[in-house]
């Protein structure tokens, strides 16, 4: 009963480094989206797919990248981590496009820049 | 543009008190609305939501919210808080372009013996 599993869960990465959060989920959505939550800020998209091998550019995109080679993964890249990139990020999955459907989330990735 | 108004950041409560969180939204279209409930280091989980049809929704563990077209509003309700229910609630507003969301900035509830 994993539903959406989010690795790492931790993370601290110093300036200028690379790293990618992998997504994945168990129940055959199409539709994935990468959220981060900052405090006082709530949760903005940063970048989201439709279906496989598909991406779009949310709210926040700037100095990430993501992947949908799988239908069932969602990477989220980040080339050069910045201090700002500090953040707690979120996977969310939906079975629906229509907006009618409910997003099921991870667990979340703790990420810290230095 | 879509956006979504928490009107309270923290609210204190007693334990058996009522409580409402108070959730404003804009939007040129038609609307779904979301409650979600995060627990501390957890994600977000689905509280309930509005689709169509009767304006008041009931969801998990008690809460129900009312949709008010007029008014632009989704406040969340429940009679009687438990300790249990301290988490950090979020109001969504959702939109047929693939389903992307938009979320208020949430309200910490911190109920209180």
């Amino acid at each position: 009963n994993a539903g959406v599993t989010q690795t790492p869960k931790f993370r601290v990465l110093k300036t200028g480094q690379s790293m990618t959060l992998l997504c994945a989920q168990d129940m055959n959505h199409e539709y994935m989206y990468w959220y981060r939550q900052d405090p006082g800020m709530g949760l903005r998209l940063i970048h989201y797919s439709v279906g496989e091998g598909t991406t779009a550019k949310g709210e926040v995109p700037d100095g990430y990248n993501v992947s949908r080679l799988k239908k069932q993964n969602f990477l989220l890249g980040l080339e050069s981590a910045a201090p700002s990139q500090t953040s707690v990020y979120f996977c969310a999955s939906s079975r629906s496009g229509t907006g009618t459907g409910e997003l099921f989330f991870g667990e979340g990735s703790r990420l810290t820049v230095l | 543009a879509q956006s979504v108004t928490q009107l309270d950041s923290q609210v204190p409560v007693f334990e058996e008190a009522p409580v409402e969180l108070r959730c404003n939204y804009s939007s040129s279209v038609s609307v779904y609305l979301f409650w979600y409930v995060q627990y501390p280091n957890q994600g977000l989980q689905l509280l309930l939501k509005y689709l169509s049809g009767s304006t008041l929704v009931k969801g998990i563990n008690g809460f129900e919210a009312e949709f008010n077209k007029s008014q632009t509003s989704f406040h969340l309700r429940k009679p009687s808080v438990h300790i249990s229910d301290t988490a950090e609630y979020f109001c969504a507003v959702s939109y047929t372009n693939a389903g992307k969301s938009t979320f208020g900035d949430g309200t910490t509830l911190t109920v209180k013996p």
